[in-house]
């Protein structure tokens, strides 16, 4: 199947700080990823979907410039969480979807965020 | 939006017994229902999908039915194993909607010995 890189897997960082999350399709192309947040013991909520070459869309009630993405290729898309604070803190996983294969998701393997 | 429901929350069953999880999804529209398995700290991992022009579909011991009806889909394990003990999602998504996925709350399935 196909692979979905993600980095780092976990970072600890003081309130205030940024902290870049990425996001790789390693044998595919992916004009679309999708980043979601998961807290313990819940689903996976979605945060945005990010659109190579095109800004993102955003769910309700996510802060566009707290979450910033960019996918600047086809294989990579970036989510930095802009000062960061903790409650913020959570396991953010991305997904992305092949090209041509309107369906199937595929995810990485999870970053887990703590701001102390 | 779609809104997707998901029972039992927490499911404990034997070895070798059978374990079924529901869903049901609000958006008629919602046309593609794939099932993940989540253990601790890791990536889903697709572990069954069904989509709306099919009543029923198989994997060795997992199996999908849905009912596009009463728009309700279930998961159903057999001969479980202290492996399948993980927490499993449903999820629907649209072809129209962006394909995005929603997903339900979560099973955590527990197989005892």
């Amino acid at each position: 199947g196909a692979v979905v890189s993600q980095h780092p897997s976990w970072v600890i960082c003081k309130s205030g700080t940024s902290v870049k999350i990425e996001c790789r399709s390693l044998d595919f192309q992916a004009t679309t990823m999708f980043w979601y947040r998961q807290f313990p013991k819940q689903s996976l909520m979605l945060m945005a979907t990010s659109n190579e070459g095109s800004k993102a869309t955003y769910e309700q009630g996510v802060e566009k410039d707290k979450f910033l993405i960019n996918h600047a290729s086809l294989t990579l898309s970036t989510l930095t969480v802009t000062s960061a604070h903790p409650e913020d803190s959570s396991f953010y996983i991305c997904s992305a979807r092949v090209n041509g294969y309107n369906e199937k998701l595929f995810f990485g393997s999870g970053t887990q965020l703590s701001v102390l | 939006g779609e809104n997707v429901e998901q029972h039992p929350s927490t499911l404990s069953v034997q070895e070798g017994d059978s374990a079924v999880i529901k869903c049901t999804y609000s958006d008629s529209a919602s046309n593609y229902f794939p099932w993940y398995k989540q253990e601790l700290g890791k990536r889903p991992q697709l572990i069954i999908d069904i989509r709306s022009n099919v009543g029923e579909k198989k994997d060795q011991r997992i199996a999908v039915t849905l009912n596009k009806t009463a728009k309700h889909f279930s998961l159903h394990i057999t001969e479980t194993q202290p492996e399948d003990s993980a927490v499993y999602f449903c999820a629907a998504s649209r072809a129209g909607g962006g394909n995005k996925l929603t997903f339900g709350t979560g099973t955590q399935l527990k197989v005892e010995l």
